[in-house]
């Protein structure tokens, strides 16, 4: 099946500064997310996002579909933005099955 | 809209004990999945449905684990009996026609003594 590799798995930065998550696929996508997990473990759904560019506020994310990547952009980090991403993809056949990357551990301080 | 609703949000309980985790998923949502977070294992899928038919379970660990969806409106994961190494989160998510966005409930995090 499919396998999900996010990288860094731990990012330390101060509030303010901006940073980049990326997230490996090993095969074609019909569906990917990301999803934040915040400190009282609550996942929130931050992109539904198979191909292209979104945005929400600070936050965007750019799947490159033909090169099997995204990347989740925070800008400005504030320390609310603290804890765990994830990247979640699934495949061409049964695209509702969700398989989960490790995640990436974000802690800003202040 | 409320939300996913999961309960109980923590429940303890012994090994050998039969443990039932409940969802409530969201109103007009036709899929609905159910997780388990561990730290050796990660977010991993158990089983979804789809219009209330079970459509995968092969992420089901062992048979000791049932899941059913009676109504659009409620879905059980039966764990029978409990292990230790079954303590975990259970998520259950839902989500609406083809692939798209899946939202979490809050969780119940399980201990199995």
């Amino acid at each position: 099946g499919i396998q999900v590799e996010q990288s860094p798995p731990d990012l330390i930065l101060q509030e303010g500064a901006n940073s980049t998550l990326r997230c490996n696929f090993s095969d074609s996508v019909n569906n990917l997310q990301w999803f934040h997990q915040n400190p009282w473990g609550q996942l929130i759904n931050l992109f539904y996002i198979p191909s292209g560019t979104k945005q929400n506020g600070r936050l965007s994310a750019t799947t490159v579909a033909t090169e099997r990547y995204s990347l989740l952009y925070i800008s400005s980090s504030q320390t609310t933005d603290s804890g765990v991403y994830f990247c979640a993809g699934g495949g061409i056949q049964g695209a509702q099955k969700l398989v989960f990357g490790q995640g990436t551990r974000l802690t800003i301080n202040p | 809209d409320a939300g996913v609703i999961q309960s109980p949000r923590h429940e303890v309980t012994e090994m050998g004990q039969e443990v039932t985790l409940r969802c409530k998923p969201i109103s007009g949502h036709d899929y609905l999945f159910w997780y388990r977070q561990t730290m050796m294992r990660g977010l991993e899928l158990l089983i979804y449905f789809n219009n209330n038919v079970p459509i995968d379970d092969s992420g089901m660990p062992e048979d000791r684990f049932s899941a059913k969806m009676p109504n659009a409106s409620f879905s059980t994961l039966k764990i029978q009996p409990s292990e230790p190494r079954d303590s975990a989160v259970y998520f259950c998510a839902a989500g609406r026609g083809g692939p798209g966005t899946q939202y979490f409930g809050p969780g119940t995090r399980l201990t199995v003594l």
